[in-house]
């Protein structure tokens, strides 16, 4: 069985500086993985996705998220945030082969102040 | 890309009473659904998989018998929500398996369900 860890459940930062949210997962096997954004009462929004390759994953609205196998952590960056990237956000992981089902890390609530 | 539309977005509905919760994939065929259940400040919690044509699979601790599950083709599910409480109220989205998009997975934009 696979599992995700989110360690912070809230990251405040004020608009322009850096961020980064923290994913570690677990499992037996290869993984897939991915980060989710969620705007208040709207559905999930893939941000980006780790399948094989290069360990730097870019995504969509400035982030990049980087897997480290050695570590098994999946951390979300973003250079200079904006006001607007006020959401949550969800790491998940899905195991190569079995079951397809993902599982979800209980979220982090970025929140950018001016 | 792939979108499913969920609807309602929002219903307020009677203690006893019975809601129904519509997933569409749009411009692809969803063989499989998601239904997830989302309490405030916390994770997606997995309900159950729907697949086209079959019985959907419950997650424990799940009532099949109050939360319906149809699947009758491949580009509509459907959540009925049976006999509502109270305690029923939440966020429910689903999310669809897209095949042929590197293992993607897409979601509705979610149903605020409050039963008053």
């Amino acid at each position: 069985a696979q599992s995700v860890t989110q360690l912070d459940s809230q990251v405040p930062v004020f608009e322009e500086a850096p961020v980064e949210l923290r994913c570690n997962y677990s499992s037996s096997v290869s993984v897939y993985l991915f980060w989710y954004v969620q705007y208040p009462n709207q559905g999930l929004q893939l941000l980006l996705k780790y399948l094989s390759g290069s360990t730097l994953v870019k995504g969509i609205n400035g982030f990049e998220a980087e897997f480290n196998k050695s570590q098994t952590s999946f951390h979300l960056r973003k250079p200079s945030v904006h006001i607007s990237d006020t959401a949550e956000y969800f790491c998940a992981v899905r195991n190569l082969g079995g079951s397809y089902i993902p599982t979800f890390g209980r979220g982090t609530s970025l929140i950018v102040h001016p | 890309g792939a979108v499913v539309s969920q609807h309602p977005s929002r219903v307020i509905c009677k203690s006893g009473t019975s809601v129904k919760i519509e997933c569409r994939s749009l411009d692809f065929q969803a063989t499989t659904m998601f239904w997830y259940r989302q309490f405030p400040k916390q994770s997606l919690m997995l309900m159950a998989t729907s697949n086209e044509g079959s019985k959907a699979t419950y997650e424990q601790g799940v009532e099949k018998d109050k939360f319906l599950i149809n699947h009758a083709s491949l580009t509509l599910s459907t959540l009925t929500v049976t006999s509502a409480h109270p305690e029923d109220s939440s966020f429910y989205i689903c999310s669809a398996r897209v095949q042929g998009e590197n293992y993607g997975y897409t979601f509705g934009s979610g149903t605020r369900l409050t039963v008053v």
